[in-house]
């Protein structure tokens, strides 16, 4: 699976959109883009994924740049509770399944 | 919605015991994963099985095992315990839904090892 580039933090005030940046400069054609967070000690909570094009469900918006090299996770409306380390990763859905955490970024919320 | 269950949650031995933690899939759900999480560490994937074959195999020490049952339950089976197992070990689940397509994977509680 290819590698993503994350920044280690980010702080956001309360009621605004965070956006989280990841690049993924070596994704190939069949890995898809997931996004997971965890909240401190717990289980790691999906979030959105995609493939090429943009995503949106409850919890986030995810944007996709056109030659798939980068992607931009949003949270609209930032709560204190989104405080939590977001992890980008790709993935191919065929063959080996696991995923690769890298070092995600660590979100702040700030009232 | 029915989640990953993991149990125990807690669990505290002494070095060179062993223990067993169990994993309880998303109903339908038919791959397990187990992944452990060192203290200020990110997960890292140790296995993973599929219809009770094991699928894939990451960084597991060799005095760990782990098995998937019939009922898709799996178990994480740790000897020798050494100081450095104290980890947090997560199960996650996902389902084949179609020839080597695996769904998205989530993720259980978590079961907190501390060993002594």
């Amino acid at each position: 699976d290819a590698k993503t580039t994350q920044p280690p933090s980010m702080d956001c005030a309360e009621g605004r959109a965070a956006n989280l940046p990841c690049n993924h400069s070596t994704i190939s054609g069949n890995e898809y883009v997931y996004w997971y967070r965890q909240i401190h000690s717990q289980g790691p909570q999906y979030i959105i994924h995609g493939l090429k094009n943009n995503e949106t469900n409850e919890m986030a918006s995810l944007i996709i740049t056109e030659d798939r090299k980068s992607s931009t996770l949003i949270l609209p409306h930032a709560t204190l509770r989104d405080t939590a380390v977001y992890y980008c990763i790709v993935r191919d859905r065929t063959g080996a399944n696991n995923l690769f955490f890298g070092t995600g970024t660590r979100l702040t919320v700030i009232p | 919605a029915a989640g990953v269950i993991q149990s125990p949650r807690h669990l505290i031995k002494e070095k060179r015991e062993t223990a067993t933690l169990k994993c309880y899939p998303i109903p339908r759900h038919d791959t397990v994963y187990w992944y452990q999480q060192g203290p200020g560490q990110d997960p890292q994937f140790l296995i993973s099985f599929y219809e009770k074959m094991q699928s894939d195999k990451g960084s597991i020490p060799d005095r760990f095992s782990a098995q998937q049952f019939s009922d898709y339950h799996s178990e994480l089976n740790m000897s020798s315990l050494e100081l450095g197992d104290s980890a947090l070990y997560f199960c996650a689940s996902s389902r084949e839904t179609g020839t080597y397509i695996t769904d998205t994977q989530y993720f259980g509680p978590g079961t907190r090892l501390t060993v002594l």
